[in-house]
């Protein structure tokens, strides 16, 4: 089956730090990618959706400044977190489509800031 | 009030029992799926469904487009069942962006 892997699955990092985090599908080509945040206990928050080659398009209170996304081929999209502070702690997940098949989801990253 | 719900919020079960989670919608889809998110938070897709019911091993997913209403059973559960369930649906006007349920978490103890 489709599969999309997300890298690193886990990052600790001290305050101000930015933080790079990939998200490649690796047997499909991903024409849309998304981006997730996921805080404890409650379900999956839209962050930002990116089409290869345009920008991305971000969710109301997501800050485009602080969350970069860059989509530049069908099988690979970034997601960096500029200046990192303590707040920015949560879950980060990943998920890719082909036009319009269903989702497939990496396996996330748990990004901690000290 | 979402426009995605689920019930019962958390369920635990025994090993062996049959298990519903139910997802009731209030926009029009193209499609509803079933995710389960394991305790390391990888999500596996279960089901993509538009119409009818789906099964694959234990797990029986059925959709009725008129009531706006999906269930996913699994029958008789496992502790490897144990994990969040979570319904997301794929709105008509909405490309491939999906709206999602809050999860259903799910405890099988043996």
């Amino acid at each position: 089956g489709a599969v999309v892997s997300q890298h690193p699955s886990r990052v600790i990092c001290k305050s101000g730090t930015s933080v790079k985090i990939e998200c490649r599908s690796l047997d499909f080509q991903a024409t849309t990618m998304f981006w997730y945040r996921q805080f404890p206990k409650q379900s999956l928050m839209l962050m930002a959706t990116s089409n290869e080659g345009s920008k991305a398009t971000y969710e109301q209170g997501v800050e485009k400044d602080k969350f970069l996304i860059n989509h530049a081929s069908l099988t690979l999209s970034t997601l960096t977190v500029t200046s990192a502070h303590p707040e920015d702690s949560s879950f980060y997940i990943c998920s890719a489509s082909d036009r319009d098949q269903p989702q497939h989801f990496g396996d996330g990253t748990r990004l901690s800031i000290l | 009030k979402n426009e995605v719900e689920q019930s019962p919020q958390n369920l635990t079960a025994q090993e062996g029992e049959f298990i519903t989670i139910n997802c009731s919608y209030s926009v029009g889809i193209s499609a509803l799926h079933w995710l389960q998110q394991h305790p390391g938070g990888g999500i596996v897709s279960l089901f993509m469904l538009s119409s009818g019911k789906k099964k694959h091993g234990r797990l029986i997913a059925t959709i009725n487009i008129q009531e706006k209403h999906s269930s996913l059973h699994i029958t008789a559960s496992h502790p490897r069942d144990s994990a969040v369930y979570i319904c997301a649906v794929r709105e008509k006007t909405s490309g491939s962006r999906l709206t999602f349920g809050e999860g259903t978490q799910l405890t099988v103890n043996p």
